[in-house]
């Protein structure tokens, strides 16, 4: 299985701060990885796909970046509907996998 | 924006069986693929397989091979997850999800909270 590794596990930050998320895979999966962002009580929605695509209607302070086995996401200007847990998922291969996720709260 | 509309919580006991459902906007199933996710306290997403509603091809995680039964029935635009077997550890919350295998998950549905007590 691709092991996909996500750091950090959580961060604290201020409205208007640039947040980094990074997500590595234990092989090269291509581009075929997606970001997500779940809010509190609620399903998961996706941000990014194939890496790097923003899906339709998501803020462009969020971007994808990366390919092969590192991939990051950045936030430029957190706003206070971004505090809630990011993660990553890879579809190169059977069984797909997700990253651990990151908790991202308010300082 | 697609709305996948899931059934309601079980509470369960182990050795049971559940069966989730996921409903799709009408006459649009044909075309969709599912996987079925699910979240358990305290860890992450774990995938558990994935099912096309068009052909019926589908693809389970090995750890669930034996324990779970993907299906879809287009006369009600709706997707099913069985989980035979089960045990206190498959307590999670279970969430169906439109895929492609181009670009992954693409919308997920609300959750299903499954319990497993004696």
């Amino acid at each position: 299985d691709i092991q996909m590794t996500q750091s950090p596990s959580s961060l604290s930050a201020s409205v208007g701060d640039r947040v980094i998320i990074t997500c590595r895979a234990s092989q090269g999966i291509g581009s075929k990885l997606g970001w997500y962002r779940q809010k509190p009580g609620k399903a998961p929605e996706r941000l990014v796909y194939a890496a790097s695509t923003l899906q339709n209607g998501v803020p462009p302070r969020f971007s994808g970046s990366g390919s092969g086995a590192e991939f990051t996401l950045t936030i430029s200007s957190l706003q206070p509907e971004d505090f809630a847990t990011y993660f990553c998922l890879q579809h190169y291969n059977y069984p797909w996998t997700f990253g651990q996720g990151t908790k991202v709260d308010i300082k | 924006q697609v709305q996948l509309v899931q059934s309601g919580a079980e509470v369960k006991q182990p050795g049971a069986s559940v069966k989730v459902s996921c409903q799709a906007p009408r006459s649009t199933l044909i075309s969709y693929g599912f996987s079925w996710v699910r979240l358990a306290p305290g860890q992450g997403f774990e995938w558990m397989g994935w099912i096309s509603a068009f052909t019926g091809d589908k693809n389970y995680a090995q750890k669930f091979q034996d324990r779970i039964v993907m299906t879809t029935d287009r006369s009600t635009s709706t997707a099913y997850l069985e989980l035979k077997s089960l045990r206190i550890d498959d307590t999670a919350m279970y969430y169906c999800a439109k895929i492609t295998l181009l670009r992954g998950i693409d919308f997920w549905g609300q959750g299903t909270m499954l319990t497993v007590s004696p």
